[in-house]
């Protein structure tokens, strides 16, 4: 399968505390993508990083991207309880335009 | 919800009936996707459209069936729902005139029930 995998499962915080969450992916892609699910809803798209690109920040979001190690990382500094849901990475391929989807990391923050 | 909606948003079916979910979109983007997602699997995709009649299976397409007849709306079909497909299903749309081709826009989701 070519579906990226994160890690941890689930994570739990406190309040202010940076949270780090971690992707990993078998073959080349085109760019890496992460999304938030809160509870019931869909998902909501974070950031892209191209496979070009090995850092990329928005707001209080880092994204990096080690492409020879094939993995990504997703940083939210200065966490908020209003951060608690599911994170996502996903990974659009060479060769095709289908986004493949991990299973997900849960992220609780504590307030 | 970028102007997707899905239709309906919970719905409880018996084992072998047929069952049609809804995707309607109102931002004109060219590619449309069906996902389910189930506890410990993440999303996988199930079919996806590239264009008006245009569609391809994708992860999980056996059972599943979709039309796209039109930009804006997107039907799943389950010809014979199997307890198997209990899941909740999301519609996600991509490929917006002047948008990132890759950015995924979701909808709100269907929660379905097969007894």
């Amino acid at each position: 399968s070519q579906q990226g995998e994160e890690d941890p499962q689930a994570l739990s915080i406190q309040e202010g505390e940076n949270a780090t969450m971690n992707c990993s992916y078998k073959t080349s892609i085109n760019n890496l993508q992460w999304y938030r699910q809160n509870s019931g809803r869909g998902l909501v798209h974070l950031i892209l990083i191209r496979s070009n690109e090995r850092e990329k920040h928005s707001g209080r979001l880092r994204v990096t991207l080690d492409t020879s190690k094939k993995s990504s990382s997703l940083l939210i500094t200065a966490s908020r309880a209003a951060d608690t849901a599911s994170y996502f990475c996903a990974t659009d391929h060479t060769g095709g335009f289908k986004t493949i989807f991990g299973a997900g990391t849960r992220l609780f923050v504590k307030a | 919800d970028a102007g997707i909606t899905q239709s309906p948003r919970h719905k409880v079916t018996e084992t072998g009936t047929p069952v049609t979910l809804r995707c309607h979109q109102t931002e004109n983007h060219r590619y449309m996707y069906w996902y389910r997602q189930d506890p410990g699997h993440g999303l996988r995709l199930i079919h996806y459209s590239y264009g008006v009649k245009d569609t391809d299976k994708g992860e999980v397409s056996d059972g599943y069936s979709v039309s796209r007849s039109k930009t804006e709306d997107f039907l799943l079909t389950l010809e014979s729902a199997t307890s198997s497909q209990t899941s909740v299903y999301f519609c996600a749309i991509s490929g917006g005139a002047g948008g990132k081709s890759n950015e995924q826009y979701f909808g709100p989701g269907t929660r379905l029930t097969v007894t």
